[in-house]
């Protein structure tokens, strides 16, 4: 079972948002800031998408934004597109150097 | 371009040991701390530890499932980090994944190498 709780699912259509939540606790998500989402095609190297609750890597597009609130992470993805289609996996700092994952999200874009 | 090739993976038997290796090119090896992840069949990803910078002096630090077990080196010599993997358990059959790591994320990741642990 994983640390941070993420839906297993989630879909959406051409064009429209979704978003993906992960919950977990005030030992990790709620107290610190360090949640980061990976975007993972399988078979590929998994994508760092956002750090630090809200931060965007350079090249990622601003269509994926990230936010938080008390002991629950989010990730939005906006203006779905078919290259989407992925898992998602967040992360966070769970103190004493350690880190935690979600179980990941399959989103399909239909 | 920023190249993480993880190598060293295969079938093992329970309670041998395997070596992964990550070759990094396209930054400068000794400013990132390094970490090893990995998923096991129809699982999602696990933090397995990291080992930061020689300027940090390399310390490392383990998730509580391979502590003991599991070793991470680097090598600054040949841009390598290394997953040193003993006492083998049928649960670390998974794709062991290498990354650059800063400030509790990983920016850079390797595509995997498959271990195998069977008897």
């Amino acid at each position: 079972q994983s640390a941070l709780t993420q839906p297993p699912s989630a879909s959406g259509s051409p064009g429209q948002s979704v978003t993906i939540s992960c919950t977990g606790t005030s030992s990790d998500v709620g107290t610190y800031n360090f949640v980061s989402w990976y975007q993972h095609h399988p078979g590929k190297a998994p994508k760092l998408m956002i750090y630090d609750v809200s931060k965007r890597p350079s090249g990622v597009p601003d269509r994926f934004s990230g936010s938080k609130s008390g002991n629950t992470a989010s990730l939005t993805v906006s203006g779905l597109q078919t290259e989407d289609e992925a898992d998602y996996y967040c992360s966070s700092y769970a103190g004493v150097n350690n880190i935690s994952f979600g179980g990941g999200t399959k989103l399909t874009v239909l | 371009e920023v190249q993480l090739v993880e190598s060293g993976g295969g079938l093992e038997q329970p309670g041998r040991s395997l070596r992964l290796s990550c070759t990094v090119s396209g930054l400068t090896f000794g400013d990132y701390a390094m970490s090893w992840f990995r998923q096991a069949p129809g699982k999602g990803l696990e933090w397995v530890g990291f080992i930061r910078s020689k300027t940090y002096g390399a310390a490392t630090q383990y998730a509580a499932s391979v502590k003991g077990r599991f070793t991470i080196s680097r090598d600054e010599s040949k841009s390598i980090a290394y997953l040193q993997m003993n006492s083998l358990k049928t649960e670390d059959t998974a794709v062991y994944y290498c990354s650059t790591f800063a400030v509790y994320r990983a920016d850079y990741w390797g595509q995997g190498t498959l271990v195998a642990v069977s008897s």
